[in-house]
């Protein structure tokens, strides 16, 4: 098992440019959550997926669109980059509510 | 909102000595997660604890949850160079929050 994979593991983006981050899981989860990391800031979640079909605000989902594109997949999307979300992005999943999370490898944003 | 605060924010010992990181949260928990990330890595899962005053312990890792589920620690004993990384406390809700980490470093 690949575990959570995440595309791309890097990224440079010009302020207004749009890209979707790609995660994917082949644990057969239900959950599945996207997460910024900012340095000491801890991880803050941005939106997340209870179930295949729904999807729901975190934290700080302003300036980002999720789609949960079937029980693997859930993509991030941000359609007008800007340079406060330069960050790390990491993809987690959970087999049901509130089990431990299985983290993606991470991508690398910057926005300049 | 639910937060959970952790402290000390950093932390630098020498090999050997010991080390704790202590969260708090502002409501009562239904569980806390621990979790662990390398420098350059991603979160990796340690431990979940679920009862009142509940203790594990990982060789040389000791959780701890409060009394009154509002708190929880960690502690190493005898740190090593391998235990250098970031520690965070997490309370699974319906959206998970994460403290803001303890960073530790270790010296030789």
């Amino acid at each position: 098992n690949a575990g959570v994979t995440q595309t791309p593991k890097f990224q440079v983006l010009k302020t207004g440019q749009s890209m979707t981050l790609q995660c994917a899981q082949d644990m057969n989860h239900n959950s599945m959550y996207w997460y910024r990391q900012d340095p000491g800031m801890g991880l803050r979640l941005i939106y997340y997926s209870a179930s295949e079909g729904t999807t729901d605000k975190g934290e700080v989902p302003n300036g980002y669109n999720v789609s949960r594109l079937n029980k693997r997949e859930f993509s991030l999307r941000l359609e007008s980059a800007a340079p406060s979300q330069t960050s790390v992005y990491f993809c987690a999943s959970i087999l049901g509510e509130q089990g431990r999370q299985y983290f993606g490898p991470g991508t690398r944003l910057t926005v300049t | 909102g639910q937060q959970v605060m952790q402290i000390p924010q950093y932390q630098h010992v020498q090999e050997g000595e010991d080390f704790t990181t202590y969260c708090n949260s502002s409501t009562t928990l239904s569980n806390i997660q621990w979790y662990k990330q390398r420098p350059g890595g991603h979160p990796v899962f340690l431990i979940q604890l679920v009862k009142s005053g509940e203790v594990k312990k990982q060789k040389r890792l000791t959780f701890q949850f409060g009394e009154a589920k509002k708190n929880s620690s960690l502690h190493i004993t005898a740190t090593q160079t391998t235990d250098v990384g970031t520690y965070f406390c997490a309370a699974p809700t319906y959206d998970m929050r994460f403290g803001a980490g303890t960073r530790l470093t270790v010296k030789p």
